[in-house]
């Protein structure tokens, strides 16, 4: 089955305390992106990725660190989590032969909370 | 900068009737749109998308039409059924940009048996 795997889906931390959110997808997509949502703010973008070893950053990159070691893996690092940072985060990915940006396919979501 | 809008937060409509949900953009350089659905506890799949050189586009229940000149797009749901109960996010891309996908708010979508 096709599919995009977030981990973990929920996670309570405090602030400072360092995590990580993993993201898997085993489309063979070259397109790998992680959104948060937040209530009245809609799908932000945060970091985004073209393809192995190629990164760059969304509109809200502030306080997030991203790698693209492997083709199917696209980990969400937060060095430093702040309360600010507390969201709904969610992994896509997506194979640009399909389009400009192509259709995204979306991993279920993490809700992070830091306290 | 919202460059993409969906300035209405909810929307109720009767079960068989007609839902319109709307969205408006300001960037010139979008030329390609899509319409995505999210469930609660999900991930948003997606719904219906259009490029810039058609002005509608149609896919059972789903039609999508773009104004250019207006800068807006619109999501028809004929008839309107209870599983279409969800929210609604449209975004919009450009063919010359760096591949990024802009979301707008969203809109809740409830349809009432």
């Amino acid at each position: 089955e096709a599919q995009v795997t977030q981990n973990p889906r929920y996670l309570i931390t405090v602030t400072g305390k360092k995590l990580t959110v993993t993201c898997s997808q085993n489309m063979n997509h070259e397109y790998m992106s992680w959104y948060r949502q937040d209530p009245g703010l809609g799908l932000r973008q945060i970091y985004y990725s073209m393809n192995v070893e190629v990164t760059d950053k969304g509109d809200v990159p502030e306080g997030y660190k991203v790698s693209r070691k492997e083709k199917r893996n696209f980990p969400l690092i937060l060095e430093s989590p702040s309360p600010n940072q507390t969201s709904l985060y969610f992994c896509a990915s997506s194979s640009r032969l399909a389009g400009p940006t192509g259709e995204l396919f979306f991993g279920e979501g993490s809700r992070l909370t830091v306290l | 900068d919202q460059q993409v809008k969906q300035n209405s937060p909810s929307l109720s409509v009767q079960e068989g009737r007609i839902s319109i949900l709307n969205c408006d953009y300001t960037n010139s350089m979008f030329d390609y749109f899509l319409w995505y659905k999210k469930y609660p506890a999900e991930g948003p799949t997606f719904l219906i998308s259009i490029s810039s050189i058609k002005d509608k586009n149609e896919d059972g229940r789903f039609t999508v039409f773009l104004n250019k000149s207006a800068k807006h797009l619109s999501l028809h749901i004929v008839p309107s059924q209870p599983g279409d109960s969800a929210v609604y996010f449209c975004a919009a891309s450009s063919l010359f940009g760096n591949e990024k996908l802009t979301f707008g708010t969203g809109t809740r979508l409830t349809i009432i048996p």
